[in-house]
């Protein structure tokens, strides 16, 4: 059964700062990673997603990388702002029929002032 | 183009009540899901369907039913609610394909007591 772990499960940090979310996941016989972000009260946003194929993905001050056979991903935040402060959750789709995320608990951000 | 609609967005039940959470897509999307997410939790799969008829069973579907009659809609029912039903409850959808964007829902804040 997949496993996704995401550590830590909550960080602050102040604005400005580089930081990297981690994703990590027990069975490398994926299709693709996908990173969301949660707002409070909110739904998920969709913000990455990589092939299994694929290294890495980057959108604006994000950037994703995948280490399938080591079963690792990483997002990565470029010079974070008080906006950012939200639930980021990691994903992953098997290889079986019905596209099924596999979600994990989630890393807490607050960037602060 | 309102993506995807849930209602109700908040509800308390009582104990053996039932009750329809309604989920409506635009977007002509073939796969649907219903999650759940508990308090510092990831997000569970609950059930799913690839096309209007077709419906299937995810991680956690006992005491819910779900129906797909029409592409746009997947309503989940609750029978004889309960304590542990107390969750959030999202609705998803993407076109079929690994490498596609999954929308989500805003949610349904369910407290049974």
């Amino acid at each position: 059964k997949q496993e996704v772990t995401q550590i830590p499960a909550a960080l602050s940090v102040p604005e400005g700062e580089n930081l990297v979310l981690n994703c990590s996941f027990t069975d490398s016989a994926i299709y693709n990673l996908q990173w969301f972000r949660q707002d409070p009260g909110k739904g998920l946003t969709s913000l990455l997603l990589i092939q299994s194929s694929q290294r890495e993905q980057t959108s604006g001050r994000l950037n994703a990388s995948l280490d399938k056979s080591s079963g690792r991903s990483t997002l990565y935040i470029a010079a974070s702002q008080p906006g950012d402060s939200a639930t980021y959750l990691c994903a992953v789709i098997i290889t079986g029929g019905g596209n099924k995320l596999t979600f994990g608990t989630g890393t807490q951000l607050k960037v602060e002032l | 183009n309102a993506g995807v609609t849930q209602t109700p967005k908040f509800r308390i039940l009582k104990i053996g009540q039932s009750m329809t959470l309604q989920c409506t897509q635009d977007m002509n999307h073939n796969y649907m899901y219903w999650y759940r997410q508990d308090p510092g939790m990831g997000l569970k799969l609950i059930y799913y369907s690839v096309g209007a008829g077709i419906t299937d069973k995810g991680e956690v579907p006992n005491g819910y039913n779900v129906s797909r009659s029409t592409t746009e809609d997947f309503p989940l029912r609750l029978e004889l609610a309960a304590p542990s039903q107390t969750s959030v409850y999202f609705c998803a959808s993407t076109y079929g394909g690994v490498g596609n964007t999954i929308y989500f829902g805003e949610g349904s804040w369910l407290t049974v007591v």
